[in-house]
């Protein structure tokens, strides 16, 4: 079965620091993958996804994430750490590798603190 | 466009109660999704139906939980009764196959039971 490993449930870091989210899947196959972040009492909204096209996927909010089937891991960045940062990120994986399955199987959550 | 709308934004009810949570998904989505979000447990999927119909519902912990979609752009999910364990946001998404996956979130009903 598909699953998804989010390291650090929290990460602390400085303003106009880089910012390095870590997620790891468990499959033979890509997926899609997909990072999505959530503001404080707020839903879920989706930063980008990657779907078997370029590696290196460009977000919203000046994120990327790379796609490293070697590793199976799909970690999100950002240049520099705005304080608008402060939120929590969600990875997620399809369900099914390969195929349009709309379940999707989610990573525990990071907590991004930004420090002024 | 509009988003995915959920109702009501909050709720606090007694131990007993029934309570119902409601979604209307974007026009023109075919997938509508119930998520439960807790600290102790994250995420965690529902029930998600397709063209109205229900496809998975095992992530319903217990009887006292229902869903239902009566058209495509109304869904109801229904506690009854309800229990301070029950006490979390509730999150409803939708979704459309050419949006390749992608699923779009509601704002959320944050439920109390006390």
């Amino acid at each position: 079965a598909q699953s998804v490993t989010q390291l650090g449930s929290h990460v602390s870091v400085s303003e106009g620091a880089l910012v390095l989210l870590r997620c790891n899947y468990s499959s033979s196959v890509p997926p899609y993958l997909f990072w999505y972040v959530q503001y404080p009492n707020q839903g879920l909204q989706l930063l980008l996804k990657y779907t078997s096209a370029a590696t290196l996927v460009k977000g919203i909010n000046g994120f990327e994430a790379e796609f490293k089937k070697s590793e199976t891991s799909f970690h999100l960045t950002k240049p520099s750490a705005h304080m608008s940062d402060a939120a929590e990120y969600f990875c997620a994986v399809s369900a099914t590798p390969g195929e349009s399955n709309y379940q999707l199987i989610w990573g525990a959550g990071t907590k991004l603190i930004i420090k002024p | 466009d509009a988003g995915v709308i959920q109702s009501p934004r909050h709720e606090v009810t007694e131990m007993g109660q029934e309570v119902t949570l409601r979604c209307k998904p974007i026009s023109g989505h075919d997938y509508l999704f119930w998520y439960r979000q807790t600290m102790m447990r994250g995420l965690e999927l529902l029930i998600y139906f397709n063209n109205n119909v229900p496809i998975d519902d095992s992530g319903m912990p217990e009887d006292r939980f229902s869903a239902k979609m009566p058209n495509a752009s109304f869904s109801t999910l229904k506690i009854q009764p309800s229990e301070p364990r029950d006490s979390a946001v509730y999150f409803c998404a939708s979704s459309f196959r050419s949006s390749g996956n992608t699923i779009y979130f509601g704002e959320g009903s944050w439920l109390t039971v006390v």
